[in-house]
Formats: C-alpha cells, structure tokens, sequence
C-alpha cells in the first residue's frame, strides 16, 4: 500500500509528558501537511513542509509543538507538556503540484488523549 | 483569510434519493476545491477534486461543480446508498495559499 501512513494510531498520556507522532507520506509527494480535528469540527492546519523546509506554522501551533522533516521524507509531530486541551485526531496529508494539482491524501491519523 | 462553510450540517434521507451538498467560501482565488468523505474515527477519503479552471468533475454516482464567482460549490449524490453514510467535508485554500481552509461538513445518513 503505498498510501499515507501514521503512527501510532492511538496514544494515551498524562498530562506533562511528551508525545511524538510519525507521519509517512505517499513517496514522490514533495508537500506534507499536519491538521489537528477536534469533534464535530472540520481539519485545522497547524504547519506545511515542502521537501525538508518547513514553510508555514499557524498561529495554533505554540511553543510546545515542534514538527521535522528530514531528508524531505517522513515527518514527526512532537507535543511537549502536553495538556488535556491538547486531546483531538492529528491528521497528516502530503501532495505534489503537477498532474494531481495539489490534491491532498490522507492518512488515517493519530488519536491523542491527555488524562 | 478564508472562510468555508457547509449546508446543511446534518442530512437524513432513505435509501435511493439524490442529494445536494453546499458548500461557500468567501475567497473566490482558489487555486482548486476539494471534498472529502470522513467515516467515523477515520482519516480523510479524497473524493473530487476541482481545479479553479474547471466548472465540475464527476466520479461515479458523484458530481461536483464549481461556480468560483459566487464562492461556492455542490457535491451531488446520485441514488443515495447507506454506504453513503459518512461526514462530507469540502476545502478551499485562500488566494495565492495551497494550505486548504476545511468547512464543519455535513453529517449524511442514509437509511434502508
């Protein structure tokens, strides 16, 4: 399956500690996305990678988020003293312009509780 | 900054009706629209997507259309199954953005 892939699927922490997530994207897709999604809400975006350069953070993402992407292949969603607000879906999608014109893939996310 | 939202936010119909899905956005410079499918608990399904040239696309018993001078656009079910049933979910990036902005979606259930 060469689709997008995240782990882990589910994490369950207390709050304080640090959370890191893996996001895989589709393997010639040059753009990688992380969204946050909280029930009965649409995706929000938190930050943009294109190749290995991080190019956008919203206003959302404070201090205690960090993202990476190495060599321009996976990425990683680290959460620092994390808090019970930080409880939502991680979401990850990559694209690439050309012939699919930025259309967006998905993968199955990441399932954040804090307690 | 862009804005979407989605009418209705939730949707129950029987088995085998066509339905129409809204979606307005208040940027009209997107470089493209896309609609998503959201089972629950789920990641994403990419349904349509619509470049700003385009008026539509069609996939199946799906039909989505375009109108960039009104902000907005309609996703089209045809002969509505219960598989159908799942949160719908358009975006639109703002001007000059490839970071797509996401409505609520609208809630469908189809009942047999």
């Amino acid at each position: 399956d060469t689709g997008v892939s995240q782990n882990p699927r589910h994490k369950i922490t207390k709050r304080g500690q640090n959370v890191t997530f893996r996001c895989d994207p589709i393997s010639e897709h040059n753009r990688l996305y992380w969204y946050r999604q909280t029930l009965g809400q649409g995706p929000e975006f938190l930050t943009y990678f294109q190749n290995e350069a991080q190019l956008e953070k919203s206003r959302l993402l404070s201090d205690r988020f960090s993202a990476e992407r190495p060599k321009g292949s996976f990425s990683t969603l680290e959460i620092q003293r994390t808090e019970q607000g930080d409880s939502a879906m991680y979401l990850c999608a990559s694209s690439s312009l050309g012939r699919s014109h930025n259309e967006q893939f998905f993968g199955p996310g990441t399932r954040l509780t804090v307690l | 900054k862009q804005e979407v939202t989605q009418i209705p936010a939730a949707l129950s119909v029987p088995e085998g009706e066509n339905l129409v899905l809204n979606c307005s956005f208040t940027d009209s410079a997107i470089y493209n629209l896309q609609w998503f499918r959201q089972d629950p608990g789920k990641g994403l399904t990419s349904l349509l997507l619509i470049q700003s040239s385009q008026r539509e696309q069609t996939s199946g018993r799906l039909n989505a259309s375009l109108d960039k001078s009104s902000g907005r656009s309609t996703l089209y079910i045809a002969a509505s199954q219960p598989g159908d049933s799942a949160t719908y979910l358009c975006a639109a990036p703002s001007g000059g953005s490839y970071i797509p902005t996401f409505g609520r979606g609208t809630s469908l259930i189809v009942h047999p």
